[in-house]
């Protein structure tokens, strides 16, 4: 099945530590996305790529990064810098010229005490 | 500043209510707007709007768009449980190139709750 994967699901942290949160897809899409859920804030984008070694930053990249050395997989990090990095993380990704139609993965949520 | 203004934040319905969600815009370089519902997990996406007063619809849901007024609604009919989720709107700007790359940019979300 064609589609987007995150792991894990839950991610507990302890404060100043650094996480990473993986996004696999096999869809064959040169654009990939993290986005950033907050309740009552819609998303909010941190970082995209269109393709393989390059990226962009979004509008809240403060105290994240990413890489992008497959066209696959598009992991994130989220530093100690970050100063609130509780929230639920999605992933997506869109083909080439489709960008309007972006598909989802079902989602990180770090909890970091 | 870019931005993206739903209304309302939320509502309650019963099965069979009529029910229209609000999206307004402020932004520069629009180039469409899209419809997204997100019930526990990962977004799905449900319309694409880039013409004013063109109607799309699938099935209950309709939606249309006022590029003059910066708006969208999204219909809709019938409502049943299962339309229980949160609905998202998101613009996508045009980039200085004339592409834009599928930046998105997003409003709060209308969580809609339909009780039988």
């Amino acid at each position: 099945d064609g589609g987007i994967t995150q792991s894990p699901k839950y991610l507990f942290r302890k404060e100043g530590q650094n996480v990473t949160l993986s996004c696999e897809q096999n869809l064959n899409h040169d654009a990939m996305y993290w986005y950033r859920q907050d309740p009552g804030q819609g998303l909010r984008l941190i970082y995209y790529s269109q393709i393989v070694n390059d990226f962009q930053k979004g509008d809240i990249a403060e105290g994240y990064s990413v890489s992008r050395e497959k066209k696959e997989s598009f992991p994130l990090t989220v530093t100690s810098a970050q100063k609130n990095p509780t929230a639920f993380y999605l992933c997506a990704s869109s083909a080439k010229g489709g960008w309007y139609e972006q598909y989802f993965g079902p989602g990180t949520r770090l909890t970091v005490t | 500043e870019d931005k993206v203004v739903q209304s309302p934040l939320s509502l309650v319905v019963h099965e069979g209510d009529t029910v229209t969600l609000n999206c307004s815009y402020e932004v520069t370089n629009f180039r469409s707007l899209l419809w997204y519902k997100q019930e526990k997990k990962a977004p799905t996406f449900l319309f694409m709007l880039t013409s004013s007063g063109i109607e799309k619809k699938s099935g209950r849901l309709s939606s249309i768009l006022d590029k003059k007024e910066l708006f969208s609604i999204l219909n809709i009919t019938a409502t049943q449980t299962g339309d229980s989720a949160v609905y998202l709107c998101a613009v996508v700007l045009r980039t200085s190139g004339g592409t834009s790359y599928g930046k998105l940019t997003f409003g709060q979300g209308t969580i809609l709750t339909v009780h039988p």
